[in-house]
Formats: C-alpha cells, structure tokens, sequence
C-alpha cells in the first residue's frame, strides 16, 4: 500500500525558515505535491516536484529524493499568513489516485 | 471562469436520508475527484474519474455513489446518510495527472 507521514504540527516565528517533511511508502509514484489549507478553506496548490532536486517558487521550496523516500517543503521568511495546514500528496504508479499525507499544522508567531 | 463549484455548501441530514453533492468545472478537466475531510484529519478520497461516464472507487468508498454523466460535473450520492459521514466534502479536477484544483468544500452533518 502506500501512505505518507508528516509531522502533526511545527512552530515558528515571523521571519524565521520552517522544513515540513513528507516521508513516504510507496512502490513509486509519478511525482510530490504540496498543498496549503487554512482553517475553513480549501486545499490550494504550492509545489510540485517530478525529479529529484529543488524547486523553488518565491519564498516556498520543495525537495524530493526518491532514493532516500523523502521530501520537504521549506518555506522561508515566515509570515503570520503562512500559518495552514500543509499536505504532501503523490500519485502512485499504475493508478490515477492522489494520495496525501497526513498534514501538518504550521502555526507562526510574532 | 469560476474554476471549481459546489453545491451546496452546507447541509445538516438526518441519519437515513439521502442526498446529492454537486461539482461542477468548467477547466475542461478530463480528471475528477471526491475528497472527505474529517477535523483535523488528512483528505481521503472516495471516488475518481478519468473521464465522461467513468468512476472508480479511492480509499474509502462504501457508503457512496458517483456519477459523470457529463464532463464538468461530478455527482456524489450518499444513499442512506449516517453520522459517520459527517465530514467536509473537496471535490477537485486536473488535467489528466497535473496537481488538481479544489473546490470551497461542502460541509456536511449527520444527526
């Protein structure tokens, strides 16, 4: 099967730089996204990573390693708008399912 | 262009009733998806489809019904509700496998 872990929750302050990871088994899949929900609202699209490596997108980066099973959201210059929940999702080899993660709750302070 | 609709918003069910969910796109998205979230959960998918007059079951199916009788709405049904749905419905649309596009969510109670 697969399934996605993230951590339930990570702290921070205005300005500061925060990692979210996503760590993952799955047999393979065709690529990582990421996706921002704020309280009440609706999943919004990031990030998106379909090799190895960074992409970089403003103040919002994303890193996949598929040999480690691993990515990461880094988000950099932290501001009290970036408090959400953020979610890891892929879509697995041979299937046209998107699967996210668990979710993990930003919450930045001043 | 409004994206990703849904009707309704909000709806409160007694436990047995039944009831239908409404998405509608209008990105030309061949892809479909039904999303529940319950608090403080992740997203788990009930039902997809790839295309105009196909379905297929995601994580947690049972309960439910779809139907993509045309190719920008995506119906789902829940034939006889119980407490247990009470969740937050997303549906979303893609272009085949890019990331989807959510729509504002239905947020729905059982009693």
């Amino acid at each position: 099967g697969q399934s996605l872990e993230q951590p339930s929750e990570v702290t921070a302050v205005e300005g500061a730089i925060v990692q979210i990871n996503c760590t993952y088994q799955t047999s393979g899949f065709y690529g990582l996204s990421w996706y921002q929900q704020h309280d009440g609202g609706a999943p919004t699209f990031l990030s998106y990573n379909a090799l190895d490596g960074l992409e970089e997108t403003g103040r919002f980066s994303s890193f996949l390693s598929r040999s480690d099973s691993y990515g990461y959201l880094l988000l950099q210059e932290l501001q009290m708008k970036d408090s959400a929940s953020y979610f890891c999702a892929v879509r697995p080899y041979n299937t046209d399912k998107l699967i996210f993660g668990t979710g993990t709750r930003l919450q930045v302070f001043p | 262009n409004a994206g990703v609709t849904q009707t309704p918003k909000f709806r409160v069910l007694k436990t047995g009733q039944s009831m239908t969910l409404l998405c509608a796109q209008d990105m030309n998205h061949e892809y479909m998806y039904w999303y529940r979230q319950d608090p403080g959960m992740g997203l788990r998918l009930i039902h997809y489809s790839v295309g105009e007059g196909t379905t297929a079951k995601g994580e947690v199916p049972d309960g439910y019904n779809v139907s993509r009788l045309k190719k920008q709405n995506f119906l789902l049904g829940l034939e006889s509700a119980a407490p247990s749905q009470t969740s937050v419905y997303f549906c979303a649309s893609s272009y085949a496998w890019d990331p989807p596009n959510f729509g504002p969510g239905t947020r729905l109670t059982v009693t």
